[in-house]
């Protein structure tokens, strides 16, 4: 069975802190993404990898970075976290030649 | 010309009713076009997707209605039930596997008892 995991459902963190959102997928899919969601916005790319250590900007990328080290694993990183970036954060993955993205459960990050 | 906008926001439904959602799009190149279904507490998951070679395409109670010339497309969920209560996104992309997938803002679609 498909399987994206994400490392924290809830998070809350303090303006200014450094931030990591962990995702593991165990399909050995070559692409992932991070998206976020708010209401009224739905889902909008942040970062996407085609490969392990290759990354590409979405939509969205200011004040995100992203890190790719091993195929199974996508980190997006919130250098500096600010208020506007509290949101929902959602990770997925899709095999290369194939359309539908398998996505894990969210993390909610509050920044206060 | 990336947008996908999606209307209603929210939708009510009595069980055993018809829920519609409809969803334009204005980029031609768009060549997928799917619909995504989001329980709380969950990430979103693949539920029906077609593709503009034809007009409709039906799996048990939902179709997606596709009509290419006004760019626009539906998901119908027929004899709704309260399971059925969930997040719905339309979402276009291009190419097979493409990139980028731009998601339409969600329905809230709640289906009484």
């Amino acid at each position: 069975d498909v399987k994206v995991t994400q490392s924290s459902r809830y998070l809350v963190k303090r303006t200014g802190e450094k931030v990591f959102l962990e995702c593991v997928q165990d399909m050995d899919h070559e692409n992932m993404f991070w998206y976020r969601q708010d209401p009224g916005l739905g889902l909008r790319l942040i970062y996407f990898s085609y490969d392990v250590k290759m990354k590409e900007k979405g939509d969205i990328p200011e004040g995100y970075s992203v890190s790719r080290e091993k195929k199974e694993r996508f980190s997006l990183i919130l250098e500096s976290a600010s208020t506007n970036q509290t949101s929902m954060y959602l990770c997925a993955s899709r095999s290369t030649g194939f359309d539908e993205q398998y996505f894990g459960p969210g993390t909610r990050l509050t920044v206060t | 010309q990336q947008q996908v906008k999606q209307s209603p926001q929210s939708l009510i439904v009595q069980k055993g009713g018809i829920s519609i959602i409809n969803c334009a799009y204005e980029n031609t190149a768009f060549d997928y076009f799917p619909w995504y279904q989001q329980f709380p507490g969950k990430g979103p998951a693949l539920l029906i997707a077609i593709r503009p070679d034809v007009s409709e395409k039906k799996e048990g109670r939902f179709t997606i209605s596709f009509n290419k010339s006004a760019k626009q497309f539906s998901l119908h969920i027929m004899d709704s039930q309260p399971g059925d209560s969930a997040t719905y996104f339309c979402a276009a992309s291009m190419g097979t596997g493409g990139f980028k997938t731009i998601f339409g803002a969600g329905t809230r679609l709640f289906v009484k008892a």
